[in-house]
């Protein structure tokens, strides 16, 4: 089985460009979490994703979003980057059944703010 | 909300020695906790989880965690680390109806010959 996989793996993008990521979660995974990882401020959630509804959110201002689509494939949007936007993003799926299902991680994506 | 205390932000170990990261967490609630791997450019990969029951949990590569409620405390072991597992290690709680983890800062594990 696939694992969950990002795109792209690094990005380079400057200062007020937006920028959009994607994530393809494991087949049958219907949630989808986003994550920040920075040096400064360590592993931070983003938002979670259950079929195509927010389920869950962080606490990350307005210019972060994301959407999921009815494959159950997700992308997240940062608006007006900043140059402290630059992070590795990762993204984790899940079967989120009724009870505990494991998250299973991709590699990230790394965006560079210049 | 939940939060999570990871003691030692480095440990270095000689090869075949055992190891110890300290995890302590906050919470008003009852929780999951997680312990994760991450090696260099890469994503997490969960090591253990204590969900329920059995307050000793073990896990891959031969990993085991202790739950302690009353210490609220969920230590990561190995008896004898090599080479291969020098890597940042995470620590984290979730909440018993969501999916949100929340980590704590990590602690790097460098294992020398």
């Amino acid at each position: 089985k696939a694992g969950v996989t990002q795109t792209p793996r690094y990005l380079i993008k400057t200062r007020g460009q937006q920028v959009t990521l994607s994530c393809s979660p494991i087949s049958g995974h219907r949630s989808v979490s986003w994550y920040q990882q920075t040096p400064g401020q360590g592993l931070q959630f983003l938002f979670e994703y259950f079929s195509e509804t927010q389920r869950n959110k962080g606490n990350f201002p307005g210019r972060f979003s994301g959407r999921q689509f009815s494959n159950s494939r997700s992308e997240m949007n940062v608006s007006t980057l900043e140059l402290g936007d630059s992070a590795l993003y990762l993204c984790a799926s899940g079967l989120a059944g009724p009870s505990y299902n494991e998250q299973f991680f991709g590699p990230g994506t790394r965006l560079t703010v210049l | 909300a939940q939060s999570v205390t990871q003691l030692d932000s480095q440990v270095p170990v000689f090869e075949e020695a055992p190891v110890e990261l300290r995890c302590n967490y906050s919470s008003s609630v009852s929780v999951y906790l997680f312990w994760y791997v991450q090696y260099p450019n890469q994503g997490l990969q969960l090591l253990l989880k204590y969900l329920s029951g059995s307050t000793l949990v073990k896990g891959i590569n031969g990993f085991e965690a202790e739950f302690n409620k009353s210490q609220t405390s969920f230590h990561l072991r190995k008896p004898s680390v090599h080479i291969s597992d020098t890597a940042e290690y995470f620590c984290a709680v979730s909440g018993l109806n969501d999916y949100k983890l929340s980590f704590g800062a990590g602690t790097t594990v460098t294992v020398r010959a």
